[in-house]
This record gives C-alpha cells, sequence and structure tokens, in this order.
C-alpha cells in the first residue's frame, strides 16, 4: 500500500516570503500522480497543483511549484511571494495511475500561517 | 473548474436518527465519486468509492450498513448515516470525478458536511 508523509505539522511563512512543504511517500509503482490539496479554514479543498510522475518537468502554478525527485520519492511545494490568503492546511496526495478511478491517498497535512 | 455541490453543510441530529448527505456534481456527469471522513485536525480518510449504476465499495474498517452510499444518477451520490451515534459526529467529504476529467486524474471536491450527533 502506499504510504504519504508530511513531516512539518506546521510551517510559518512572513508576507511576500517564500516557504517549501515537504512531502515524501513510499510506493512500488513507476506510474502514478502527485497532487497538493489546500483546505482553508472553510474546509473545501482545493487543488493547488499536479505532477505526472513519468513527466521529468516540475510542475509550476503562477506562484505554486513543486520539487518532485521521483528517485528520492519526494514531492515538496515551495510557495513564492506568500500572501495572507495561502494560510490554509497544505495536504499531499497520491494517486496511482492503474485502474480508471484510483483513489487518493493523503498525508497528514501541514498547517500554513502567514505572518505580516 | 468543475463545480461539486454537497449539502446541507452542516446537521445537527439527535442519537438513533439517521441523516442523509447529498453530493452533486453541477457542470460535468460523475461516474465516480468517493466520500471522506475527517476528524479535527486531521486527514481525510476515505470511506468508500461510488460508482454510478452499482455497488459503492467500503474502505476496510468501514460498515457498510452503517454508511449507505446510493449513486442513482450522473450527478448524484449520497451518503445516509443510519442510526446516528455521538461517534459518528465528524466533517464529511465527497469528491468527484468524471470521464472527462480523468485524463487529467483531478477529484474536485464539495465543501463537506459538518455532522454533530447529539
Amino acid at each position: 500500500a502506499q504510504t504519504v508523509t508530511q513531516s512539518q505539522p506546521e510551517m510559518s511563512v512572513q508576507e511576500a516570503e517564500t516557504v517549501t512543504l515537504s512531502c515524501t511517500y513510499d510506493t512500488s509503482e513507476s506510474d502514478y500522480y502527485l497532487f497538493w490539496y489546500k483546505q482553508p479554514p472553510s474546509r473545501q479543498m482545493i487543488l493547488v497543483i499536479r505532477q505526472e510522475a513519468y513527466k521529468q518537468q516540475n510542475a509550476t502554478e503562477n506562484r505554486f511549484s513543486v520539487n518532485f525527485q521521483k528517485a528520492a520519492k519526494s514531492f515538496s511545494l515551495k510557495i513564492s511571494d506568500s500572501q495572507l490568503g495561502d494560510a490554509a492546511m497544505y495536504f499531499c496526495a497520491y494517486r496511482s495511475a492503474s485502474g480508471t478511478a484510483s483513489k487518493l491517498t493523503f498525508g497528514t497535512g501541514t498547517r500554513l500561517q502567514v505572518t505580516l | 473548474g468543475a463545480v461539486v455541490s454537497q449539502h446541507p453543510s452542516r446537521v445537527i441530529c439527535k442519537s438513533g436518527t439517521s441523516v442523509k448527505i447529498e453530493c452533486r456534481s453541477l457542470d460535468f456527469q460523475a461516474t465516480t465519486m468517493f466520500w471522506y471522513r475527517q476528524f479535527p485536525k486531521q486527514s481525510l480518510m476515505l470511506m468508500a468509492t461510488s460508482n454510478e449504476g452499482s455497488k459503492a465499495t467500503y474502505e476496510q474498517g468501514v460498515e457498510k450498513d452503517k454508511f449507505l452510499i446510493n449513486h442513482a444518477s450522473l450527478t448524484l451520490s449520497t451518503l445516509t448515516v443510519t442510526s446516528a451515534h455521538p461517534e459518528d459526529s465528524s466533517f464529511y467529504i465527497c469528491s468527484a470525478l468524471s470521464p472527462q476529467l480523468l485524463a487529467k486524474n483531478i477529484q474536485y471536491f464539495g465543501a463537506g458536511t459538518r455532522l454533530s450527533v447529539l
């Protein structure tokens, strides 16, 4: 079974600064997908960014980028120019590429605080 | 992006009653929906996978007679918590997957339902 580990229960960043959230995973599969989801106080899960394992290029979405290290099974999220609205719980998630509707496996989450 | 509506957002009920939670895909057809449970300050735990027109697949340890799932149409899945007890109090979240979205392998989430059983 796949596992996802987020070793940072809480992180803090000053507004306009950059922060990196860590995520590691364990799998025996070679093809899979990785995601970062954001859960603000409203509890609505929002997709931040996704990465296909077969792609070597790191995904980027505006201020959000990932550092995907397949051999190390690491998938960190970098938030640049942090904004107050970035404060939320961030969950790393894994999905197998096999099967038509494979489930997501979530990490335990990292609570990000953004300070002035 | 795709919109998933979940209703109600909050429900308070007496112990022993049943509660139904609806999950609707508003602008796409969802062949598969997922139901999660989230305890305070914890991650999402998958309860079951719901496929339109067939029986749901429950995760290990989830009582299928306790948590009834119906996915009768391509836009609606329901979760019924039967004979609810205080230990069933939690935050329940649904997500949806469609053939169109499948290529992107993205699940879109509802806003969740907070269930409080007195």
